[in-house]
Protein backbone atom coordinates (compact mmCIF):
# COMPACT_ATOMS: atom_id res chain seq x y z
CA UNK A 1 0.00 0.00 0.00
CA UNK A 2 1.67 3.44 -0.61
CA UNK A 3 2.45 5.62 2.03
CA UNK A 4 1.08 9.38 2.48
CA UNK A 5 2.49 11.36 -0.40
CA UNK A 6 3.30 15.06 -0.26
CA UNK A 7 3.94 17.55 -2.63
CA UNK A 8 5.70 19.50 -3.63
CA UNK A 9 8.72 18.40 -1.92
CA UNK A 10 10.57 21.97 -1.95
CA UNK A 11 9.31 25.15 -2.42
CA UNK A 12 11.26 28.96 -2.53
CA UNK A 13 8.80 31.63 -1.96
CA UNK A 14 8.48 35.23 -1.52
CA UNK A 15 7.33 37.25 1.38
CA UNK A 16 4.09 38.31 1.14
CA UNK A 17 3.06 35.51 -1.52
CA UNK A 18 0.70 32.47 -0.72
CA UNK A 19 1.64 28.63 -1.08
CA UNK A 20 -0.19 25.81 -1.61
CA UNK A 21 1.03 22.38 -0.73
CA UNK A 22 -1.20 18.65 -1.30
CA UNK A 23 -0.89 15.65 1.17
CA UNK A 24 -2.26 12.31 -0.81
CA UNK A 25 -3.37 9.81 2.69
CA UNK A 26 -2.77 6.55 2.53
CA UNK A 27 -5.64 4.38 0.66
CA UNK A 28 -8.91 4.16 3.19
CA UNK A 29 -7.90 6.90 5.46
CA UNK A 30 -10.24 8.94 6.38
CA UNK A 31 -8.59 11.46 8.74
CA UNK A 32 -5.32 14.12 7.90
CA UNK A 33 -3.78 16.34 10.06
CA UNK A 34 -0.80 18.98 9.06
CA UNK A 35 1.94 20.25 11.59
CA UNK A 36 4.69 22.50 11.38
CA UNK A 37 8.21 21.84 12.37
CA UNK A 38 10.72 24.76 13.07
CA UNK A 39 14.02 24.58 14.99
CA UNK A 40 12.79 27.07 17.28
CA UNK A 41 9.20 25.68 17.93
CA UNK A 42 9.52 21.61 17.27
CA UNK A 43 6.28 20.15 15.97
CA UNK A 44 3.14 21.81 16.13
CA UNK A 45 -0.43 21.12 15.13
CA UNK A 46 -1.64 23.15 12.64
CA UNK A 47 -5.38 21.61 11.66
CA UNK A 48 -7.02 17.92 11.00
CA UNK A 49 -9.74 17.22 8.85
CA UNK A 50 -11.80 14.05 8.91
CA UNK A 51 -14.56 13.55 6.29
CA UNK A 52 -13.71 16.91 4.91
CA UNK A 53 -14.85 18.55 8.06
CA UNK A 54 -11.73 20.71 10.30
CA UNK A 55 -12.89 19.15 13.47
CA UNK A 56 -9.87 20.70 15.13
CA UNK A 57 -6.74 24.00 14.92
CA UNK A 58 -3.92 24.66 16.36
CA UNK A 59 -2.73 28.17 17.59
CA UNK A 60 -1.60 29.71 14.48
CA UNK A 61 -3.01 32.73 12.32
CA UNK A 62 -5.71 32.76 10.15
CA UNK A 63 -3.59 32.69 7.29
CA UNK A 64 -3.32 29.24 7.59
CA UNK A 65 -5.95 27.31 6.13
CA UNK A 66 -6.87 24.02 4.29
CA UNK A 67 -9.65 22.05 3.23
CA UNK A 68 -10.28 18.35 2.39
CA UNK A 69 -11.81 16.47 -0.68
CA UNK A 70 -14.47 13.64 -1.08
CA UNK A 71 -11.23 11.22 -1.64
CA UNK A 72 -9.58 12.14 1.35
CA UNK A 73 -6.63 14.20 -0.44
CA UNK A 74 -5.90 17.46 1.82
CA UNK A 75 -4.72 21.05 0.87
CA UNK A 76 -2.99 23.45 3.24
CA UNK A 77 -3.05 27.34 2.11
CA UNK A 78 -0.41 29.73 3.62
CA UNK A 79 -1.79 33.60 2.39
CA UNK A 80 0.81 36.30 2.91
CA UNK A 81 3.87 34.37 3.64
CA UNK A 82 5.97 35.68 6.52
CA UNK A 83 10.13 34.20 7.08
CA UNK A 84 8.92 32.92 9.75
CA UNK A 85 6.95 30.60 8.06
CA UNK A 86 10.02 28.58 6.86
CA UNK A 87 9.53 25.34 7.86
CA UNK A 88 8.93 21.51 7.20
CA UNK A 89 5.19 21.48 6.79
CA UNK A 90 4.28 17.65 7.49
CA UNK A 91 1.14 15.73 6.76
CA UNK A 92 0.26 12.72 8.65
CA UNK A 93 -3.08 10.05 7.80
CA UNK A 94 -4.76 7.95 10.19
CA UNK A 95 -7.41 5.80 9.86
CA UNK A 96 -9.94 7.02 11.97
CA UNK A 97 -10.76 9.66 13.53
CA UNK A 98 -9.78 8.06 17.27
CA UNK A 99 -6.51 9.26 18.78
CA UNK A 100 -5.49 4.99 19.53
CA UNK A 101 -4.44 4.78 15.67
CA UNK A 102 -1.44 5.79 14.96
CA UNK A 103 -0.54 8.42 12.31
CA UNK A 104 1.33 7.68 9.26
CA UNK A 105 3.49 10.68 8.05
CA UNK A 106 4.48 11.75 4.69
CA UNK A 107 8.37 13.10 3.94
CA UNK A 108 7.00 16.81 4.32
CA UNK A 109 7.48 19.71 2.34
CA UNK A 110 10.05 21.80 3.20
CA UNK A 111 9.19 25.62 2.99
CA UNK A 112 11.90 28.28 2.47
CA UNK A 113 10.74 32.22 3.04
CA UNK A 114 13.01 34.85 1.21
CA UNK B 1 -3.87 19.70 28.68
CA UNK B 2 -1.37 17.10 28.02
CA UNK B 3 2.30 17.70 27.55
CA UNK B 4 5.57 16.12 26.83
CA UNK B 5 8.77 16.04 28.08
CA UNK B 6 12.05 14.50 27.06
CA UNK B 7 14.92 15.16 28.79
CA UNK B 8 17.90 15.30 26.92
CA UNK B 9 17.93 17.34 23.64
CA UNK B 10 21.15 14.97 22.89
CA UNK B 11 21.71 11.68 23.62
CA UNK B 12 25.43 9.81 22.67
CA UNK B 13 25.95 6.03 23.05
CA UNK B 14 28.43 3.52 21.80
CA UNK B 15 27.80 0.98 19.41
CA UNK B 16 26.46 -1.90 21.11
CA UNK B 17 25.43 0.03 24.28
CA UNK B 18 21.98 0.34 25.91
CA UNK B 19 19.76 3.14 24.44
CA UNK B 20 17.55 4.58 26.85
CA UNK B 21 15.62 7.97 26.14
CA UNK B 22 13.53 9.70 28.64
CA UNK B 23 9.72 11.21 28.42
CA UNK B 24 7.99 12.28 30.90
CA UNK B 25 3.93 13.33 30.04
CA UNK B 26 1.02 15.31 31.65
CA UNK B 27 -2.02 14.29 31.09
CA UNK B 28 -5.73 14.21 32.96
CA UNK B 29 -6.93 11.23 31.30
CA UNK B 30 -5.43 7.97 30.39
CA UNK B 31 -2.88 8.55 28.11
CA UNK B 32 -2.59 7.26 24.59
CA UNK B 33 1.10 7.50 23.97
CA UNK B 34 3.82 7.03 20.85
CA UNK B 35 6.83 7.19 19.80
CA UNK B 36 8.10 8.37 16.51
CA UNK B 37 11.74 8.90 14.63
CA UNK B 38 12.42 11.26 11.97
CA UNK B 39 16.01 10.80 9.98
CA UNK B 40 17.38 13.54 7.99
CA UNK B 41 15.13 14.99 5.53
CA UNK B 42 12.35 12.31 5.76
CA UNK B 43 9.28 12.51 7.44
CA UNK B 44 8.14 10.49 11.31
CA UNK B 45 7.90 7.09 10.99
CA UNK B 46 6.32 5.29 14.25
CA UNK B 47 8.12 3.10 16.64
CA UNK B 48 5.61 1.96 18.85
CA UNK B 49 2.30 3.21 21.17
CA UNK B 50 0.83 2.79 23.74
CA UNK B 51 -3.20 2.96 24.12
CA UNK B 52 -3.65 0.95 27.58
CA UNK B 53 -3.38 -2.77 26.80
CA UNK B 54 -0.18 -4.09 27.80
CA UNK B 55 1.87 -1.61 29.88
CA UNK B 56 5.30 -3.40 28.19
CA UNK B 57 5.45 -1.65 24.73
CA UNK B 58 7.67 -3.71 21.67
CA UNK B 59 8.29 -1.71 18.28
CA UNK B 60 9.88 -2.02 15.42
CA UNK B 61 14.01 -2.35 15.42
CA UNK B 62 13.85 -3.67 18.59
CA UNK B 63 12.78 -0.53 20.29
CA UNK B 64 10.83 -0.75 23.31
CA UNK B 65 8.93 1.50 25.88
CA UNK B 66 7.32 0.42 29.15
CA UNK B 67 4.28 2.91 30.38
CA UNK B 68 4.27 3.67 33.95
CA UNK B 69 1.14 5.59 34.88
CA UNK B 70 2.87 6.33 38.96
CA UNK B 71 6.31 8.15 37.23
CA UNK B 72 3.98 9.32 34.03
CA UNK B 73 6.78 8.19 32.05
CA UNK B 74 7.07 6.31 28.79
CA UNK B 75 11.25 5.74 28.10
CA UNK B 76 12.22 4.18 24.84
CA UNK B 77 14.90 1.18 25.18
CA UNK B 78 16.99 -0.43 22.73
CA UNK B 79 19.03 -2.90 24.28
CA UNK B 80 22.05 -3.07 21.94
CA UNK B 81 22.67 0.51 19.55
CA UNK B 82 23.27 0.36 16.17
CA UNK B 83 24.98 2.73 14.05
CA UNK B 84 21.98 3.11 11.63
CA UNK B 85 20.07 4.42 15.25
CA UNK B 86 21.39 7.65 15.24
CA UNK B 87 17.54 9.64 14.36
CA UNK B 88 15.84 12.54 16.33
CA UNK B 89 13.57 10.84 18.29
CA UNK B 90 10.11 12.04 19.49
CA UNK B 91 7.56 11.28 21.85
CA UNK B 92 3.67 12.19 22.13
CA UNK B 93 0.52 12.07 23.83
CA UNK B 94 -2.93 12.10 21.64
CA UNK B 95 -4.54 15.18 23.06
CA UNK B 96 -7.99 13.52 23.75
CA UNK B 97 -9.20 16.33 25.48
CA UNK B 98 -9.04 18.26 22.66
CA UNK B 99 -9.56 16.08 19.63
CA UNK B 100 -8.36 12.79 19.27
CA UNK B 101 -5.96 12.70 15.70
CA UNK B 102 -3.75 16.17 17.48
CA UNK B 103 -0.61 15.07 18.69
CA UNK B 104 1.49 16.97 21.16
CA UNK B 105 5.32 16.41 20.66
CA UNK B 106 8.15 16.37 22.54
CA UNK B 107 10.91 18.82 21.82
CA UNK B 108 12.88 15.72 20.49
CA UNK B 109 16.13 13.79 21.60
CA UNK B 110 19.03 13.42 18.83
CA UNK B 111 20.95 10.54 19.36
CA UNK B 112 24.17 9.79 18.07
CA UNK B 113 26.03 6.58 18.00
CA UNK B 114 29.28 6.39 17.61
CA UNK B 115 31.70 2.86 16.95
Amino acid sequence: KAGVTQTPRYLIKTRGQQVTLSCSPISGHRSVSWYQQTPGQGLQFLFEYFSETQRNKGNFPGRFSGRQFSNSRSEMNVSTLELGDSALYLCASSLTGQGNYEQYFGPGTRLTVT
Amino acid sequence: AQSVTQLGSHVSVSEGALVLLRCNYSSSVPPYLFWYVQYPNQGLQLLLKYTSAATLVKGINGFEAEFKKSETSFHLTKPSAHMSDAAEYFCAVSDRGGGYNKLIFGAGTRLAVHP
